[in-house]
């Protein structure tokens, strides 16, 4: 079975200053992994995703993360955070389960970041 | 291309009613996913449809039901609602090949009130 933790329920941080929304996984299948954001309100929102190739993938709004299959990790970084990205974030992961598929999207229980002035 | 949209946005319902909630697809996608978020459980997988048939299921009682009309679009019903039925209901289609039908693009949900 697939599980998602993430470390953090609140994290509050100031304006342009760096963060880290922890992410760990437990799969015993292949993984694709995935960060969602959602916004007062609204919907979820992909953010960014790993599903092969490069380890490390970004955002066109700067976030990136990092997939580490040995710690089984997808930490999601941004070097300076803004007002706007005030949100909540949800880390996700589906997969492959002995071949067959598995499209279904287990979350973690979600990282509320506060961006202050 | 349009995104996933829901109708209706928002719901008040009474104890013990049913309500049936819509879903559009992005063009092109032919899987539906639904999903209940609540502040308690987070967010829950409830089904998935492809094609019109339901092709995964998740851990939740026979009174929530779902199915896809040939269109894509899905619609869920939940029967005889409970006062722990009042969540935020999510829908998310994807692509139907390769590695991008992993992806799973969210419409901006149905707010079920039940009183």
């Amino acid at each position: 079975a697939q599980s998602v933790t993430q470390l953090d329920s609140q994290v509050p941080v100031f304006e342009e200053a760096p963060v880290e929304l922890r992410c760990n996984y437990s799969s015993s299948v292949s993984v694709y992994l995935f960060w969602y954001v959602q916004y007062p309100n609204q919907g979820l929102q992909l953010l960014l995703k790993y599903l092969s190739g490069s380890t490390l993938v970004e955002s066109i709004n700067g976030f990136e993360a990092e997939f580490n299959k040995s710690q089984t990790s997808f930490h999601l970084r941004k070097p300076s955070v803004h007002i706007s990205d005030t949100a909540e974030y949800f880390c996700a992961v589906s997969g492959t389960v002995g071949g067959g598929s598995n499209y279904k999207l287990t979350f973690g229980k979600g990282t509320l970041l506060t961006v202050n002035p | 291309k349009a995104g996933v949209t829901q109708t209706p946005r928002y719901l008040i319902k009474t104890r013990g009613q049913q309500v049936t909630l819509s879903c559009s697809p992005i063009s092109g996608h032919r899987s539906v996913s639904w999903y209940q978020q609540t502040p308690g459980q987070g967010l829950q997988f409830l089904f998935e449809y492809f094609s019109e048939t339901q092709r995964n299921k998740g851990n939740f009682p026979g009174r929530f039901s779902g199915r896809q009309f040939s269109n894509s679009r899905s619609e869920m019903n939940v029967s005889t609602l409970e006062l722990g039925d009042s969540a935020l209901y999510l829908c998310a289609s994807s692509s139907p090949s390769g590695r991008a039908s992993y992806e799973q693009y969210f419409g901006p949900g149905t707010r079920l009130t039940v009183t």
